[in-house]
């Protein structure tokens, strides 16, 4: 299948600062992404659709101010958290498809926000 | 809102035997996807297999097959000759049709132990 990466894979943060995740298709492009994050044992939350040359679309109760999503080009898109907050810890996972019928998931940011 | 449940947090699987997952949704849509996903310890999220709405025929991967109920809105994995490396959280997943979002839905999610 395709493949699908993110980087950093893990990142230790200060609180008040900003983390930004990238997340890129390496072997096919996709004008859609998506943005995931998901809590110990938990299901997948999504957070937003990201669009290639377009705003983002974001869930019900997500902060669109908080959580920075900029889809610059048919293979990367970031997810940038601002001002982080211990809350916001989680791990965050992107997800990405040459076309709509099949998505490919990155391999998740770990976020420790202290 | 279409939603997604797995009812069965935790089951366990002797080594070779078999296993059936369970997973409900609920949806007005007539035409979607649903999906089943493999999350193993290092998070990595991988297809099991998928099922198109549309299609009356069970889908089946290797060891892997699901029964599909549409009018029971039901989708069940069944996993035979189990392995060691079957071990993982398994998540069954919907997707919007064609005319919405695309968006994936997501259930809880079940933790199978594969027992040696």
């Amino acid at each position: 299948g395709a493949v699908v990466s993110q980087h950093p894979s893990w990142v230790i943060c200060k609180s008040g600062t900003s983390v930004k995740i990238e997340c890129r298709s390496l072997d096919f492009q996709a004008t859609t992404m998506f943005w995931y994050r998901q809590f110990p044992k938990q299901s997948l939350m999504l957070m937003a659709t990201s669009n290639e040359g377009s705003k983002a679309t974001y869930e019900q109760g997500v902060e669109k101010d908080k959580f920075l999503i900029n889809h610059a080009s048919l293979t990367l898109s970031t997810l940038t958290v601002t001002s982080a907050h211990p809350e916001d810890s989680s791990f965050y996972i992107c997800s990405g498809g040459a076309n709509l019928n099949e998505q490919f998931f990155g391999p998740g940011t770990r976020l420790t926000v202290l | 809102a279409q939603t997604v449940t797995q009812s069965q947090p935790e089951m366990s699987v002797q080594e070779a035997e078999t296993v059936t997952l369970s997973c409900t949704y609920d949806t007005s849509e007539s035409d979607y996807y649903l999906f089943w996903y493999k999350q193993p310890p290092s998070r990595q999220m991988i297809l099991v297999i998928r099922q198109e709405a549309y299609k009356q025929q069970n889908a089946t991967e290797n060891r892997f097959s699901v029964n599909f109920q549409k009018a029971a809105k039901s989708f069940s994995l069944k996993i035979s000759d189990s392995q060691l490396g079957d071990a993982a959280m398994y998540f069954c997943a919907y997707r919007e049709p064609t005319s919405g979002t695309y968006k994936y839905i997501f259930g809880t999610g079940t933790r199978l132990k594969v027992l040696a």
